[in-house]
């Protein structure tokens, strides 16, 4: 257990819905990262937020978006969804003390299943 | 810039040895790596840096080679438990930047 908990476990839903995906970091992190990660993909890096602000940006679309809240806890936004954007969706956290040394540790993600 | 990953798949039996390799065509600070089970959540392995520090948990070695970009993760005596797929990820303007993957299966 990574300490990183992330809900819904599972979501399921139609194209052109909108729905958030949350995240709590391990206590003490200030770093939250968000990854897709397609069927047999790798993990693509979408965006990460440190302590309430956005710090890089990789490939979100425009329909995503983020935000880190004064708890730390994360949202992600996924809207007009379509069926391409069926992926698990990881969130990370690290202290963010080290910067790109920080090791960064994943929670068991949330399967979104768009129909 | 994603790191290249080779090979794409290993099958071993337990006990034998594997070297999973890792490229990129951007200078390198440092090389992250992390393993994933099936359906699993990515766990972390060792983070390398330039300099020779390296930093992690497992029973599991690692190379980087700063000059040629690359970095190799050898895994002796491979045990069933060694089996998922491995990630290296590259560090590019504070964004961690995975490859491909290597799928790597034990058997007994």
């Amino acid at each position: 257990d990574s300490g990183v908990t992330q809900t819904p476990k599972h979501l399921i839903t139609a194209t052109g819905q909108r729905v958030t995906l949350r995240c709590s970091p391990r206590s003490g992190d200030l770093s939250v990262y968000w990854y897709q990660q397609s069927l047999d993909q790798g993990l693509q890096f979408l965006i990460q937020y440190y302590n309430g602000e956005e710090r890089a940006k990789g490939n979100i679309l425009e329909r995503f978006s983020a935000q880190q809240f004064p708890d730390l806890h994360s949202e992600l936004n996924l809207s007009s969804l379509e069926l391409g954007d069926s992926a698990l969706y990881f969130c990370a956290s690290s202290s963010g003390l080290a910067g790109r040394t920080d090791t960064q540790y994943f929670g068991p993600g949330t399967r979104l299943t768009v129909l | 810039q994603q790191p290249v990953q080779s090979p794409q798949a290993v099958i071993l039996r337990e006990g034998e040895d594997a070297v999973i390799n890792c490229s990129s065509s951007k200078a390198l600070y440092s090389v992250h790596w992390y393993r994933q089970k099936h359906g699993e959540a990515p766990v972390f392995l060792m983070i390398l840096l330039k300099g020779g520090e390296q930093k992690g948990h497992e029973k599991i070695s690692a190379s980087f080679n700063e000059k040629k970009q690359q970095s190799s993760l050898y895994l002796t005596a491979s045990q069933l438990s060694y089996s998922g797929t491995y990630f290296c990820g590259t560090e590019n303007t504070d964004k961690l930047i995975f490859g491909t993957g290597t799928r790597l299966q034990v058997f007994p």
